[in-house]
């Protein structure tokens, strides 16, 4: 099975900040990565897939970058609707796999 | 628009079975992941559905112990776990895949809170 890593566990940052998740996968994946967003008592929400495509509807301070085993999400200027958890996801081969989420908090 | 049943509480050995209600797109062209969430816990990937064949493709480590299954004329998906333990405590989603099995979880459920406790 494919092991997915995110970094950091738990991020804070400020408003207007820009910020980076890594997500690096136990073996390479080409483009086959998505991001999610969770928050508190919340369903996740789809926001990338195919490693840099951003969702119907998810602002363009989201984006994504990566192939092979390393991916980033990257935040270009945080908004305090961002904080959250947020999930990478492998859809290479199943069994699919997440990562064990980065807790993006408010400094 | 995907809409779960409510919140169950079972005994240890015991089956749940939670459905997964779809509306507003083509159920037969889609397939159904379902993913849980242990309290304070990640995501866990279970299992998927086809919405158009039934096909079924679970993950090793619930294999014998789920059965998902599909009405199409309701378009609803089933999950049913079976012999319960206290680690099944989670809540559990089910994830509409629009173009059937990209692996693209595209639209959640609300979660359906599952408590297994003697």
């Amino acid at each position: 099975d494919i092991q997915m890593t995110q970094s950091p566990s738990s991020l804070s940052a400020s408003v207007g900040d820009r910020v980076t998740i890594t997500c690096r996968a136990s073996q390479s994946i080409s483009n086959y990565l998505n991001w999610y967003q969770q928050k508190p008592g919340k369903a996740p929400k789809f926001l990338i897939y195919a490693a840099s495509s951003l969702q119907s509807g998810v602002p363009s301070r989201f984006s994504g970058s990566g192939s092979g085993t390393d991916f980033t999400l990257t935040i270009s200027s945080l908004q305090p609707d961002d904080f959250a958890t947020y999930y990478c996801q492998q859809n290479y081969i199943t069994p699919y796999s997440f990562g064990q989420g980065t807790n993006l908090e408010i400094k | 628009q995907v809409v779960q049943s409510g919140a169950e509480m079972k005994k240890p050995g015991a089956s749940v079975k939670v459905s997964c209600k779809a509306s507003g797109y083509t159920f037969t062209r889609s397939g159904v992941n379902w993913v849980r969430q242990a309290p304070g816990q990640g995501l866990e990937w279970m299992g998927w559905i086809s919405g158009y064949s039934g096909d079924t493709n679970y993950a090793q480590k619930f294999q014998g112990r789920v059965t998902m299954t599909t009405d199409t004329s309701t378009t609803i998906a089933y999950m049913e776990l079976r012999s319960l333990r206290s680690d099944d405590t989670a809540v559990y989603f089910c994830a509409a895949d629009f173009y059937g099995s990209s692996g693209n979880l595209e639209h959640w459920g609300q979660g359906t809170l599952v408590t297994v406790s003697s």
